[in-house]
């Protein structure tokens, strides 16, 4: 069975704070990537990595970095939190090729920054 | 302005209706996917669309891909509590990686 985790579904975090979102998946997927939703405006691309080390920017990667290190794990950063980042967060990973480019969803981490 | 448009944004129907959501481009969809979300949590595949014309079921659930591959509907049959939630589609558009989103379609059931 297919599995994204991610590392908190609820944060509040203060405007300012370093804050670290983190992804895990299981089934040895060479892409991940992260999102952000927000009401009206749908899926939003911030970042997405091909593969260990690799990383390219998405739609809105201002105010954010990412660390793959590990194929497993994709990691996003918001280097000092705003008010504006407050969002729900969403991971996702898929393979490479020989797939459908069926992507694979984490539930989400609903972060608020006061 | 969004590549991938869904119609409407927001739907309240009846328990036992059907009812149908929409998902348009103006450009060609090479890979049509629909997927369902529960409020607050993340997103369930649902079915995934590729040549013209075709049409997928599962359940009370059909998806369809138009012949131009521009434009996808979900219909559900008989509607049921359970299907409440925000409908996402998602597409690769002409050669592109990624995979774009409609901003979504939050369908409400009254019992």
């Amino acid at each position: 069975d297919v599995k994204v985790t991610q590392s908190s579904r609820y944060l509040v975090k203060r405007t300012g704070e370093k804050v670290f979102l983190e992804c895990v998946q299981d089934m040895d997927h060479e892409n991940m990537f992260w999102y952000r939703q927000d009401p009206g405006l749908g899926l939003r691309l911030i970042y997405f990595s091909y593969d260990v080390k690799m990383k390219e920017k998405g739609d809105i990667p201002e105010g954010y970095s990412v660390s793959r290190e590990k194929k497993e794990r994709f990691s996003l950063i918001l280097e000092s939190a705003s008010t504006n980042q407050t969002s729900m967060y969403l991971c996702a990973s898929r393979r490479a090729a020989g797939g459908n480019y069926e992507q694979y969803f984490g539930p989400g981490t609903r972060l608020t920054v006061t | 302005s969004q590549e991938l448009e869904q119609s409407p944004q927001s739907l309240i129907v009846q328990e036992g209706k059907n009812l149908t959501i929409n998902c348009t481009s103006s450009k060609t969809l090479y890979g049509l996917y629909w997927y369902k979300q529960k409020y607050g949590e993340g997103l369930i595949f649902l079915m995934m669309l590729q040549k013209g014309g075709e049409e997928k079921s599962h359940e009370k659930i059909t998806a369809k891909l138009d012949e131009k591959k521009q434009q996808s509907s979900l219909h559900i049959t008989a509607s049921q509590p359970s299907h409440a939630g925000i409908y996402l589609c998602g597409a690769r558009i002409q050669g592109a990686q990624k995979l774009v989103f409609g901003q979504g379609t939050r369908l409400t059931i009254n019992p």
